[in-house]
């Protein structure tokens, strides 16, 4: 079975630029969330997907961040335009349905700003 | 709302040696706990989970860890530490619920001696 896929692994760009990730979570798992972790952190979740629909993204900073899962499936993280401290690893994770217990959970992208 | 708290950022223990990782958490409703284990570069590998039936959870690389609602803590242990145990350890909970968010906390950095 394959896992969760993202790209890419890793991805440097100046602040105020634009950047996209992508993931595609495991065959069948309808639930989809972007975690981000900070260096010496914990994840700390942006976004939870169930379907294509949005369930949580209370912790997204919306005026810079968007995600979307048009067709239930994969999904894409933006930040538009980068800050300093966006700098971090993009987790994306998937479950077969919310409440699930377990959470799987791609590489990761990291992303450094400068 | 769920929170962990991981004592002590970074732990060091020889090979052969006990492991032990420590993990407290706060809930207001009976939690589901878990812990991770991240290699560098990669991403978040499930060790073991408790969803509230046997409180002595086994896992997989010779983990275990006990949850103790006395004392609300679910910490980690190995009998003997081997070198490719060298990793970050993260403690997460939560709620089980629709949402099944999980709250991480901030990682412990296991270093194994030779």
């Amino acid at each position: 079975e394959a896992g969760v896929a993202q790209s890419p692994r890793y991805k440097i760009i100046e602040k105020r630029q634009s950047v996209a990730f992508w993931c595609n979570p495991i065959s069948g798992h309808a639930t989809l969330y972007w975690y981000q972790q900070i260096l010496g952190q914990g994840p700390k979740l942006l976004i939870q997907f169930q379907n294509n629909g949005v369930v949580d993204d209370s912790q997204l900073p919306k005026d810079r961040f968007s995600a979307e899962r048009l067709k239930g499936v994969d999904s894409t993280l933006k930040i538009q335009p980068a800050k300093l401290e966006d700098s971090a690893v993009y987790l994306c994770a998937s479950s077969l349905r919310a409440g699930a217990t377990e959470q799987f959970f791609g590489p990761g992208t990291r992303l450094t700003v400068l | 709302a769920q929170s962990v708290t991981q004592l002590g950022s970074h732990v060091s223990v020889s090979e052969g040696a006990l492991v032990l990782l420590r993990c407290n958490y706060s809930s207001s409703v009976p939690p589901y706990l878990f812990w991770y284990v991240q290699y560098p570069n990669q991403g978040l590998q499930l060790l073991l989970k408790y969803t509230s039936a046997a409180t002595l959870v086994k896992g997989i690389n010779g983990f275990e860890a006990e949850f103790k609602k006395s004392e609300t803590s679910f910490h980690l242990t190995k009998p003997s530490a081997h070198m490719s145990d060298a990793a970050e350890y993260f403690c997460a909970v939560s709620d089980g619920a629709t949402g099944n968010q999980f709250y991480f906390g901030t990682g412990t950095s296991l270093t194994v001696i030779p």
